[in-house]
């Protein structure tokens, strides 16, 4: 059964703290991706990994960075997390697309509140 | 830039109703669509996917999407709601880069 898994369901800090997420998946996938998940905002692209040690940025990149040392773990680090950060945070693994269409499998997600 | 709408925000529905959520996107060229659901305290998952050949297409717990490429849409469907399809649906849309761009999501409330 393929498997994303999030360091912290819930997480409390306060703001100017350095923020780390860790994210791992057990499939072998290329392609990873965090999200940041509101109410009536859906889900926004933070930032993306097609391989070890690229990335790309999504829509919404300030204020984040991303770490792909190894292929199997996606690192969302907030420098100074501030409280316009408090959100949930979802991780996710996909294939490269082609022919298939490369659905995302996610994490159960990380709700982070910054006081 | 590609972009996905979702029409409802929030539906509430009695058991047994028909739903229909719309789901309209933009982009030019080849393009994979998905729905997603999330139930209350769990993962979202994939619902039912759409990349080519009939479209209309089925997924999990009786949904069905249609879709329609003069239209740009990819409509989601349920002949007949249950109280355990209470849940948040997410539409997206992706390239065969993989990077997918979703709707705001609908929120489906089944009163039983």
């Amino acid at each position: 059964d393929v498997k994303v898994t999030q360091s912290s369901r819930y997480l409390v800090k306060r703001t100017g703290e350095k923020v780390f997420l860790e994210c791992v998946q057990d499939m072998d996938h290329e392609n990873m991706f965090w999200y940041r998940q509101d109410p009536g905002l859906g889900l926004r692209l933070i930032y993306f990994s097609y391989d070890v040690k690229m990335k790309e940025k999504g829509d919404i990149p300030e204020g984040y960075s991303v770490s792909r040392e190894k292929k199997e773990r996606f690192s969302l680090i907030l420098e100074s997390a501030s409280t316009n950060q408090t959100s949930m945070y979802l991780c996710a693994s996909s294939q490269p697309g082609g022919g298939g269409g490369s659905e995302q499998f996610f994490g159960p997600g990380t709700r982070l509140t910054v006081l | 830039a590609q972009s996905v709408s979702q029409h409802n925000h929030h539906v509430i529905l009695s058991e047994a109703a028909s739903l229909e959520l719309g789901c309209n996107y933009s982009y030019g060229g080849t393009v994979n669509l998905f729905w997603y659901v999330q139930y209350p305290g769990q993962h979202l998952q994939l619902l039912l996917k759409y990349f080519s050949g009939d479209p209309l297409v089925k997924g999990i717990k009786g949904f069905e999407a249609e879709f329609i490429k003069s239209k740009f849409s990819f409509n989601l469907r349920k002949p007949s709601v249950q109280w355990s399809d209470t849940a948040e649906y997410f539409c997206a849309a992706n390239t065969n880069a993989g990077k997918s761009t979703f709707g705001d999501g609908t929120t489906l409330t089944v009163k039983p």
